[in-house]
């Protein structure tokens, strides 16, 4: 059973990169089927999409963040990385790492997250 | 402000059935994207209640039913228990943005 894991610093300074990594036990990002994503939710809010990566290197990334963020896979393909540069107190949240897949079997119906971490929450504070 | 809208909270004694809309645009549910649910309980990971509008995973009670019309979609629940009360989303795709888009979230108090 695939299973996926958040793990990074709890604590980062203003300005600084923020840096999680996502292991995904019991299977790998090399399967052509899905997406891997970044979800976060600050405290009292909603969720919000961070971005996504898919095997072949391509990311997609949420335009209010696309100046700050870099989705990456570690050569293991068991891996994903999130850099989030630049951080301010606005970037205290609950991080989620989770599995996209297209809706009924086609992306021409959209996508949605079939698989989600734990979460992790990251506080930005000095 | 969220892409998709959803009422901030909905209530429902035990028993009863209560609705969750979740209103989009063109870009995203319109576009004839698929809009999905998920229940959410602090400290966990979100639970896919709903998927493809309509279809529910393994698991997840026929009490639990979506719909899409047009811009919007609902999640009803029907035989509210007390353990239902949690945070639901929506989400859907947007082709403006690229990428997933979710409702604000609805907390669901079971009176």
């Amino acid at each position: 059973q695939v299973q996926l894991q958040e793990s990074g610093p709890g604590l980062v300074k203003p300005s600084q990169t923020l840096s999680l990594t996502c292991t995904v036990s019991g299977g790998s990002i090399s399967s052509g089927r899905y997406y891997w994503s970044w979800i976060r939710q600050p405290a009292g809010k909603g969720l919000e999409w961070i971005g996504r990566m898919y095997t072949s290197g391509n990311t997609n990334y949420n335009p209010s963040l696309k100046s700050r963020v870099t989705i990456s896979v570690d050569a293991s393909m068991t891996q994903f990385s999130l850099r989030l540069n630049s951080v301010t107190a606005a970037d205290t949240a609950v991080y989620y790492c989770a599995r996209e897949i297209c809706s009924r079997g086609s992306c021409y119906f959209g996508r949605y997250f079939d698989l989600w971490g734990r979460g992790t929450l990251v506080t930005v504070s000095s | 402000q969220s892409v998709l809208t959803q009422p901030p909270s909905v209530s429902g004694a035990p028993g009863q059935r209560v609705t969750i809309s979740c209103t989009g645009s063109s870009s995203n549910i319109g576009a004839g994207n698929d809009v999905h649910w998920y229940q959410h309980l602090p400290g966990t990971a979100p639970k896919l209640l709903i998927h493809g509008n309509n279809n529910r995973p393994s698991g997840v009670p026929d009490r639990f039913s979506g719909s899409k019309s047009a811009t919007s979609a609902s999640l009803a629940i029907a035989g509210l228990q007390a353990d239902d009360e949690a945070d639901y989303y929506c989400l859907s795709y947007d082709n403006s943005l690229s990428g997933a888009v979710f409702g604000g979230g609805t907390k669901l108090t079971v009176l």
